[in-house]
């Protein structure tokens, strides 16, 4: 049984340049959010996809923009890239876009913008 | 904001003992989860605490709520090095809200 699924785990970008991050949810899951997490911090919610919408969404600027497709995989895309957008990137998924369920992540993406 | 607050932010034991770690936090929940993270890696989750239990076990793992005065601890019995790791707590909201996490170590 897979478990959640993203690529790439490690990217270099520089400032200006745009990046899109995959993740393939646990099997059997339909709901997938995204979060970024910093150096030393807890994890920030970025948004959650549920039937291929956005649902929610957390403080983040429109340059982070998603999508998900109908096989319940999820894209997270970053416009414009900023010294501040290092960080590790996690998926995570469950089955219902409800915050009370525990949530299954990935190992990530850690991108570097130089 | 709802975001927990985890007591304390590092802390160092030997194996074979105790690790205790707090959550305080602001507003009411329904539920209260607990996760773990080695480095470089994805978060695991650990344990789910709902508002109406007090005290939950897994294997090594006691997490007591005290919704009176909103915190949470997390207690690790009989600590291994491979308990090295980071604990959050996360609570539900319009999504699901970490702290900032306390980093226990563990040596030999």
């Amino acid at each position: 049984d897979a478990g959640v699924t993203q690529s790439p785990t490690h990217l270099i970008k520089t400032r200006g340049q745009q990046v899109t991050l995959r993740c393939s949810p646990k099997s059997g899951h339909d709901t997938v959010s995204w979060y970024q997490q910093a150096l030393g911090q807890g994890p920030q919610f970025i948004f959650q996809y549920y039937e291929e919408e956005e649902r929610q969404r957390g403080n983040f600027p429109d340059r982070f923009s998603g999508h998900q497709f109908p096989n319940y995989s999820s894209e997270l895309n970053v416009n414009a890239l900023l010294l501040g957008d290092s960080a590790l990137y996690l998926c995570a998924s469950s089955l219902g876009p409800y915050s009370n369920q525990p949530q299954h992540f990935g190992d990530g993406t850690r991108l570097s913008i130089l | 904001s709802q975001q927990g607050e985890e007591d304390p932010q590092a802390l160092s034991i030997q194996e074979g003992e105790n690790a205790t770690m707090n959550c305080s936090y602001k507003t009411s929940i329904n539920n209260l989860q607990w996760y773990r993270q080695n480095s470089g890696r994805g978060l695991v989750h650990l344990i789910l605490i709902r508002s109406n239990e007090r005290e939950k076990h897994s294997g090594r793992l006691r997490v007591t709520l005290d919704t009176s005065k909103k915190s949470s601890s997390l207690l690790i019995t009989a600590s291994r090095a491979a308990d090295t790791a980071s604990y959050f707590c996360a609570m539900p909201g319009t999504a699901l809200i970490f702290g900032k996490g306390t980093t226990l170590s563990v040596s030999s």
